[in-house]
């Protein structure tokens, strides 16, 4: 199974920071990673898929970037609705997710 | 818009099997791959398995030979079963759609609560 682990697990941040989170996996995924936003009690929504591409709708604060085994979801001025949990997700074999980065208030 | 809604019991009694099914509306069901993944409380996702229209599935390593996915074209829908669950399967239980076999999931339902206990 191909492990993905992110980094930090806990984010403080100002809102207007410029907010990075890192994921990595176990072994090559080439692109085949996305990013996901979730809200307490919601189900987790898409933001990025094939590692860079916007999911339809999504604010172009938020980037992605990466391929192989290091990837990094970039929000460019953290804004007061971007305050979640994100998670990776590799599907380059099976599926599998980070732990996730919880982006709080600091 | 497509959507998706689970439905179940809410509560299963340890030993026993979780069922549960995920309606497809606004949308047809076919061409498309279907997943189920979990959340226990507090913690991170865990992709159950996946079904195609056709009836293929397949499951992660952790859950093959306790769970099944089956598929109702004719219903627009499809189900979870597993089986022998103990506390740990208590969790919330989405179900979400891919573009293809091993892909992102670009939409989900809102998730069931599925607590295991006596």
């Amino acid at each position: 199974d191909i492990h993905m682990t992110q980094s930090p697990s806990t984010l403080p941040a100002y809102v207007g920071d410029r907010v990075t989170i890192t994921c990595r996996a176990s072994q090559s995924i080439l692109t085949y990673l996305a990013w996901y936003q979730q809200k307490p009690g919601k189900a987790p929504k898409l933001l990025i898929y094939e590692a860079t591409t916007l999911e339809s709708g999504v604010p172009s604060r938020f980037s992605g970037s990466g391929s192989g085994t290091d990837f990094t979801l970039t929000i460019s001025s953290l804004q007061p609705d971007d305050f979640a949990t994100y998670y990776c997700q590799q599907y380059d074999t099976y599926s599998t997710f980070g732990q996730g980065t919880k982006v709080e208030i600091k | 818009q497509v959507q998706l809604q689970e439905s179940g019991p809410g509560l299963v009694q340890p030993s026993e099997t979780l069922s549960l099914t995920c309606s497809v509306s606004g949308g047809s069901i076919m061409s498309y791959y279907w997943s189920w993944i979990r959340q226990p409380p507090g913690k991170g996702l865990e992709w159950i398995g996946s079904i195609f229209d056709d009836g293929t599935a397949r499951y992660h390593s952790s859950f093959k030979g306790r769970v099944t996915l089956s598929v109702d074209t004719s219903k627009n829908q499809f189900s979870l079963r597993m089986n022998s669950v103990t506390a740990a399967d208590t969790a919330v239980y989405f179900c979400a759609r891919h573009p293809m076999r091993d892909a992102y999931f670009d939409v989900w339902g809102q998730g069931t609560l599925v607590a295991v206990s006596s």
